[in-house]
């Protein structure tokens, strides 16, 4: 079946840096981009930016531009989500959402269809506390 | 950056009710906007994408519509099991609706 898999939970000091991964299973995971979405308790969702695993471009929401960074492996169909410089505030439950996103060129007009986060990993806790 | 603004934020309704949240844009948007559902606990999960397509497997009791700077989320007759947060979504998430039995 399809789905995403995503690392355990994990405790950082603030400063340090961490790196959560979602592996995908039961579809072509070049196929669909994948977005990160974090949720601190009690609070509401918070997206933090897509990559595409096919051409490897990434865009990021502006709150964490230069903090975060997202790749992939495709010869294990995993994508990585790295936050640097962690503060308390960080503290949360980071999702994996897989997306399908279709290019459309029609004569000289090109835009994105956009089909929303359809799967989505369990989840992991990361902890920052000194 | 475009904003999105969810309202109500809390909305009380009983089993059967007819709801309408609204996610209003702070400048206008493209017509992909999706609308998620979460329960505590658990990942949200897609009702609706690009603003009125319903997500396969999901209820026809949910609908969505709206275009440019307002989009709403319509439940026509609330079940049990629709108590729950909804968000809406195009690059970033409004604040969220909680939907509490009455």
């Amino acid at each position: 079946q399809v789905q995403l898999v995503q690392s355990g939970a994990e405790v950082k000091k603030p400063g340090a840096s961490v790196k959560v991964s979602c592996k995908a299973s039961g579809y072509t995971f070049t196929s669909y981009d994948i977005n990160w979405v974090r949720q601190a308790t009690g609070q509401g969702l918070e997206w933090m930016g897509w990559m595409n695993p096919n051409s490897g471009n990434t865009g990021y929401a502006q709150k964490f531009q230069g903090r975060v960074t997202m790749t992939r492996n495709t010869s294990i169909s995993t994508a990585y989500m790295e936050l640097s410089s962690l503060r308390s505030e960080d503290t949360a439950v980071y999702y994996c959402a897989r997306e399908e996103n279709i290019v459309v060129v029609v004569a000289a007009t090109r835009w994105i269809e956009r089909y929303g986060m359809d799967v989505w990993g369990q989840g992991t806790t990361v902890t920052v506390s000194s | 950056d475009i904003q999105l603004t969810q309202s109500p934020s809390f909305l009380s309704a009983s089993v059967g009710d007819r709801v309408t949240i609204t996610c209003r844009a702070s400048q206008g948007i493209s017509s992909y906007l999706a609308w998620y559902q979460q329960k505590p606990g658990k990942a949200p999960k897609l009702l609706i994408y690009a603003a009125s397509t319903l997500q396969s497997g999901v209820p026809s009791r949910f609908s969505g519509s709206g275009s440019g700077t307002e989009f709403t989320l319509t439940i026509s007759s609330l079940q049990p099991e629709d108590f729950a947060t909804y968000y809406c979504h195009q690059n970033t998430f409004g604040q969220g609706t909680k939907l509490e039995i009455k």
